[in-house]
């Protein structure tokens, strides 16, 4: 199947530092790729969609100031967490849809988990 | 009402019992269902798809109820190895479009 991956898979940083999560596409191209995030015992909520070229599409109560997503190219997509709290402090991940013989699926990457001091 | 529920859990239950897990969803418009496992501190992985005929892959089987807006996933014999959080994921347009997850419901299979 599909390959997407996730950098950093863990990142503990210091409170009002900005952090970056870069997520590729290994052997496809993705047009479009999800970001997630995901608290304690909670499921996965989405935060955004990156569209390669253009604008993200944030979702209702995300800041679009403090979560940045740039979609350079058909392969790679970055999260910016720009002045992280404690209250950031969560898994982030993504995913990108591709054809895997049947409906298209979405491959999600592995996860960075982002600890906030 | 939220987009997609699941039955709340845990489900604890010795190996090599039988347990189902149910959920529905509220968008009629909702064209692709899936079952997600997804391991403690891991990214969710596909189960198996759901499709309206049903199916089934070895020891899981799920169904899809249009009408009542329902999906359902059976496991039998269960594994100490199926622990885990199984999501239920529904999308509204077939391609593209962003995956809606259900809270999940955590299975322990004990021995």
């Amino acid at each position: 199947g599909a390959v997407v991956s996730q950098h950093p898979s863990r990142v503990i940083c210091k409170s009002g530092t900005s952090v970056k999560i870069e997520c590729r596409s290994l052997d496809f191209q993705a047009t479009t790729m999800f970001w997630y995030r995901q608290f304690p015992k909670q499921s996965l909520m989405l935060m955004a969609t990156s569209n390669e070229g253009s604008k993200a599409t944030y979702e209702q109560g995300v800041e679009k100031d403090k979560f940045l997503i740039n979609h350079a190219s058909l392969t790679l997509s970055t999260l910016t967490v720009t002045s992280a709290h404690p209250e950031d402090s969560s898994f982030y991940i993504c995913s990108a849809p591709a054809l895997a013989g049947g409906p298209y699926e979405q491959f999600f990457g592995p996860g960075t988990r982002l600890t906030v001091l | 009402r939220k987009e997609v529920e699941q039955d709340p859990g845990p489900f604890n239950v010795p190996e090599g019992a039988t347990v189902a897990f149910n959920c529905t969803y509220s968008n009629s418009a909702s064209q692709s269902f899936f079952w997600y496992r997804q391991d403690c501190r891991k990214e969710p992985k596909l189960l198996m798809s759901v499709y309206s005929s049903g199916n089934e892959d070895g020891r899981f089987t799920a169904q899809l109820n249009r009408a009542s807006q329902y999906i359902s996933l059976l496991i039998r014999d269960s594994k100490l190895s199926d622990s885990a959080t199984y999501l239920c994921v529904v999308t509204s347009r077939s391609w593209g479009q962003n995956f809606v997850f259900g809270p999940g419901t955590r299975l322990s299979v004990l021995p």
